[in-house]
């Protein structure tokens, strides 16, 4: 049963333009959401993140959105670029755990010059 | 400069023989994660420890041990009762603050043959 979802396993979009990746989540007990983002043979990295109090968490080009009734977070890039090409993985945390992560099967982004 | 060392980056092991993955970190945090990445797959959780002496199976720990002697330590051992241990093995830590997030390792891309 996979909690956390990203139904797109790939996203193609022109250099300057918006980016939207999506993610769903079917356990109401989580309360913290992030993505990551990772290239190719090397580890992820923390990109951005988004407690369940908050719908919203910005930073630079990067604005998370969550939509609790929904069930439902998107990460917007704005505006795209080449170096933004990577996958990008969801995660969700449940309260009260012990803080390990469940993670989407990730999106790949590919930004076209 | 602190981090999570994974060694080595790439592993090749004959089938049947046990291998350990060894990760290091240095920034003072108490918790430890192992996880398990596959082609077109999410990262998926295999063992854990939130303090030194203590962890506690993922969802998938069938064929994997672990040991947590050390804080900064949390080697992981692929025995030959994995069914299927070619995969890229990321290891990752935290803090245990609330709203924080895990800092993964460069991985190790273990191939057995």
């Amino acid at each position: 049963d996979q909690q956390v979802k990203q139904n797109s396993p790939s996203l193609s979009v022109q250099e300057g333009r918006i980016s939207i990746l999506n993610c769903d989540y079917t356990n109401s007990m989580f309360d913290y959401f992030l993505w990551y983002k990772k290239y190719p043979a090397e580890g992820p990295t923390f990109l951005i993140s988004i407690s369940s109090i908050k719908d919203k968490n910005e930073d630079g080009r990067f604005t998370v959105f969550l939509n609790k009734s929904a069930k439902h977070l998107s990460l917007h890039i704005v505006p795209s670029q080449p170096g933004d090409s990577a996958v990008y993985f969801c995660a969700a945390r449940v309260w009260g755990s012990a803080r390990q992560l469940t993670f989407g099967s990730g999106t790949q982004l590919t930004v076209l010059p | 400069d602190g981090g999570i060392t994974q060694s080595p980056k790439y592993l090749f092991r004959k089938e049947g023989q046990n291998v350990t993955l060894s990760c290091e970190q240095n920034l003072n945090h108490d918790a430890m994660y192992w996880y398990r990445q596959d082609p077109g797959q999410g990262l998926r959780l295999i063992y854990y420890s939130q303090i030194v002496n203590d962890f506690q199976k993922g969802d998938i720990a069938e064929g994997y041990s672990v040991s947590r002697e050390k804080k900064e330590s949390f080697p992981l051992t692929v025995t030959s009762a994995q069914k299927n241990p070619t995969a890229f093995y990321l290891c990752a830590s935290s803090t245990q603050g609330a709203n924080t997030e895990a800092f993964f390792g460069q991985g190790t891309r273990l191939t057995v043959v």
